[in-house]
């Protein structure tokens, strides 16, 4: 099945240092990932979708200079928080869309990260 | 916009059937999906509306009513490891950042099952 991994799963770092997390698709190809960021007891909230290749596009209130998207290949997304803040501690998730899915319509389903845990001290 | 509204919490013993519905109000509307999330873990899929009518897909079902526009999980057999958050989620049009196909996520019902 598909498998999306991150790295690291939890990381904490000092205020206003930056934090670099991955998102790798290991068994297929990704057109599309998306970045969610959910706090405890919260829905999950998209902060922006990347594309391979081409710059992301950030939802309303998710600052880009912030959160630095790369999606360098089809296999590989990465979210850096620059300048982290004690607010920005969280629990960031990725996920992936697979290219042949979504060549052929199917792009429903969305296969999810194992997540990654932010604690800016 | 999108919106969906989900009961934030809902307890059942072990064995026993439980719904859990959604209803959703968007600007454009393709489908709804289902997702169980563990505490700390990541969601996972588990179903996808995008016609009415029933889904089954072993002890759990989806079901979807455009004309009313809600829908509901359905869980079957109820087990200890059930126990999970569970978020309906539509795939809707364009978003804020106007990509289209993106889901917008329920705020998730806490399912509780007891022995």
């Amino acid at each position: 099945g598909a498998v999306v991994s991150q790295h690291p799963s939890w990381v904490i770092c000092k205020s206003g240092t930056s934090v670099k997390i991955e998102c790798r698709s290991l068994d297929f190809q990704a057109t599309t990932m998306f970045w969610y960021r959910q706090f405890p007891k919260q829905s999950l909230m998209l902060m922006a979708t990347s594309n391979e290749g081409s710059k992301a596009t950030y939802e309303q209130g998710v600052e880009k200079d912030k959160f630095l998207i790369n999606h360098a290949s089809l296999t590989l997304s990465t979210l850096t928080v620059t300048s982290a803040h004690p607010e920005d501690s969280s629990f960031y998730i990725c996920s992936a869309r697979e290219k042949t899915l979504e060549l052929a319509g199917f792009s429903y389903e969305q296969y999810f990260g194992p997540g990654t845990r932010l604690t800016v001290t | 916009g999108q919106s969906l509204e989900q009961p934030s919490e809902v307890t059942a013993v072990e064995g026993a059937i439980v719904q859990i519905n959604c209803t959703y109000q968007t600007s454009g509307f393709y489908g709804l999906s289902w997702y169980q999330q563990h505490d700390g873990g990541a969601p996972t899929f588990l179903s996808y509306n995008a016609l009415d009518g029933l889904e089954e897909t072993g002890r759990f079902s989806s079901f979807l009513s455009r004309s009313d526009s809600y829908g509901y999980l359905l869980l079957q057999e109820l087990q200890m490891k059930d126990s999970a958050s569970y978020f309906c989620a539509s795939r809707g049009g364009a978003s804020a950042s106007g990509g289209s196909y993106i889901p917008t996520f329920g705020r998730g019902t806490s399912l509780i099952v007891h022995p």
